[in-house]
């Protein structure tokens, strides 16, 4: 079983549109990561999360520990947020990051 | 703001060469990565590297592969001899304090 999910896979969005990508895990984590990986190929992280939730921009990262869950939002999507967004998570800090399958968003203008 | 470079960014091998991907991770960090992601797969991890010794590495890191830190400021990642499955990205990281990862480009590796 993977240790890390998420939902949906692919997603294709109108701009303007609120998105939510979701992410669900199975082990104890000490911090849970949200990346982006451009069309290029390169990862970009996007947030940290130990607890609560965490804002940057359109983006809004929340993390319910008891519940092993975690949610990406992008308000008002644009196509340049076109990517890949991916989940992970470390067991405890300088661990190594275990990589969820990321979630494909495509924003049509 | 300070990055990640890895170099080449596409490497064409024949299968049983030995491939050399470079990283230079950001100066002042203590922990690095490498990580890999075969076309169309998750990424995966492949190493780990911290006091200039291996702090863990996973199953697909076996005896073909190394990592070094000859200079303080490279970081490789070494194949010796290369296989077709190899193909793949391979993305070094790099973090100060284990927290905040801060990842290259990648390089393309495509064995032939």
């Amino acid at each position: 079983k993977n240790e890390v999910e998420q939902s949906p896979q692919n997603l294709t969005a109108q701009e303007g549109e609120f998105i939510t990508i979701n992410c669900s895990y199975s082990v104890g984590i000490s911090a849970l990561h949200w990346l982006q990986q451009h069309p290029g190929g390169g990862i970009v992280s996007l947030f940290m999360l130990s607890s609560g939730k965490k804002k940057h921009g359109r983006l809004i990262a929340t993390i319910n520990i008891q519940e092993k869950h975690s949610s990406l939002h992008i308000t008002a999507s644009h196509p340049r947020d076109s990517a890949v967004y991916i989940c992970a998570v470390q067991k405890t800090s300088y661990d190594k990051v275990i990589f969820g399958p990321g979630t494909s968003l495509s924003v049509i203008p | 703001e300070p990055e990640v470079t890895q170099t080449p960014s596409h490497q064409v091998t024949q299968m049983g060469q030995e491939v050399i991907l470079r990283c230079v991770p950001i100066s002042n960090h203590l922990y690095f990565y490498w990580y890999r992601q075969i076309l169309g797969q998750k990424v995966e991890f492949l190493v780990s590297f911290y006091n200039n010794e291996i702090s863990e590495k996973s199953e697909i890191f076996d005896d073909q592969f190394s990592v070094e830190r000859p200079d303080g400021s490279n970081f490789t990642l070494k194949i010796r001899s290369t296989k077709l499955e190899d193909s793949a990205m391979y993305f070094c990281a790099s973090t100060l304090t284990g927290g905040w990862l801060h990842f290259g480009d990648g390089t393309r590796l495509s064995i032939l």
